[in-house]
């Protein structure tokens, strides 16, 4: 598509279930970014996909939190078990290089 | 190790007047940057990027940043605000090493005063 895309856009859940938002790149753009924006906060990197090679996980905060991609194409984020830090809003990004991301508007999950 | 700082959490500057956010980054080599722009209830927008040549690169809505080797600096201005510019900015530098992914700061709100 023309532009990254995310859903939901919007999530509300109770704490403990688990919850998986999309996100669907950028045709033939081999890089994906899952990023956290706690409110009034800056952006926290959670995982990183680049074509084949294995993703860099180094942001994901606990083994709750889980992604997959299926080759170039749509990534998931799962989060089990939700609990209240979980709120925030979630961010994806491709990019097709070095050259700069495309962000996606945003999953806002509200854990109650 | 490569980071970025933006040393103003908050900035408030009157509509009219000329507005410059910070931005000070660690990087081994030339980096590339980045100022983003995100709106209330939205995602992150491109303003502008740097890579290589002119220190001065002009990016959408009227900014501008300049690169500064000696001063590890990439500072965003614009020389007059529009209330419409109220948002939170961030800058980004990179990509680290091997791979494409970028540092983000930790950004800047901008409020605009009538």
């Amino acid at each position: 598509g023309a532009g990254v895309s995310q859903s939901p856009s919007n999530k509300v859940t109770e704490k403990g279930k688990d919850v998986e938002l999309r996100c669907d790149p950028i045709s033939g753009h081999t890089a994906l970014y899952w990023y956290r924006q706690r409110l009034g906060q800056g952006l926290e990197f959670l995982i990183y996909f680049q074509g084949n090679s294995a993703p860099d996980k180094s942001g994901l905060p606990s083994d709750r939190f889980s992604a997959e991609r299926t080759g170039e194409s749509v990534s998931t984020l799962t989060i089990q078990r939700t609990q209240q830090e979980d709120s925030a809003v979630y961010l994806c990004a491709s990019s097709p290089d070095s050259y700069g991301y495309t962000f996606g508007s945003g999953t806002r999950l509200t854990v109650v | 190790a490569q980071s970025v700082t933006q040393p103003d959490i908050h900035i408030t500057v009157s509509e009219g007047a000329s507005l410059e956010l910070r931005c000070n980054y660690s990087y081994g080599a030339t980096p590339y940057l980045f100022w983003y722009v995100q709106s209330p209830g939205q995602g992150l927008q491109l303003l502008l990027k740097y890579f290589s040549g002119d220190t001065l690169v002009q990016g959408i809505k009227g900014f501008e940043a300049e690169f500064k080797r000696s001063q590890s600096s990439f500072n965003l201005r614009k020389p007059s605000v529009h209330w419409s510019d109220a948002a939170e900015y961030f800058c980004a530098v990179g990509p680290t090493s091997g791979t494409y992914k970028y540092i983000f700061g930790t950004g800047t709100r901008l409020k605009v005063l009538a």
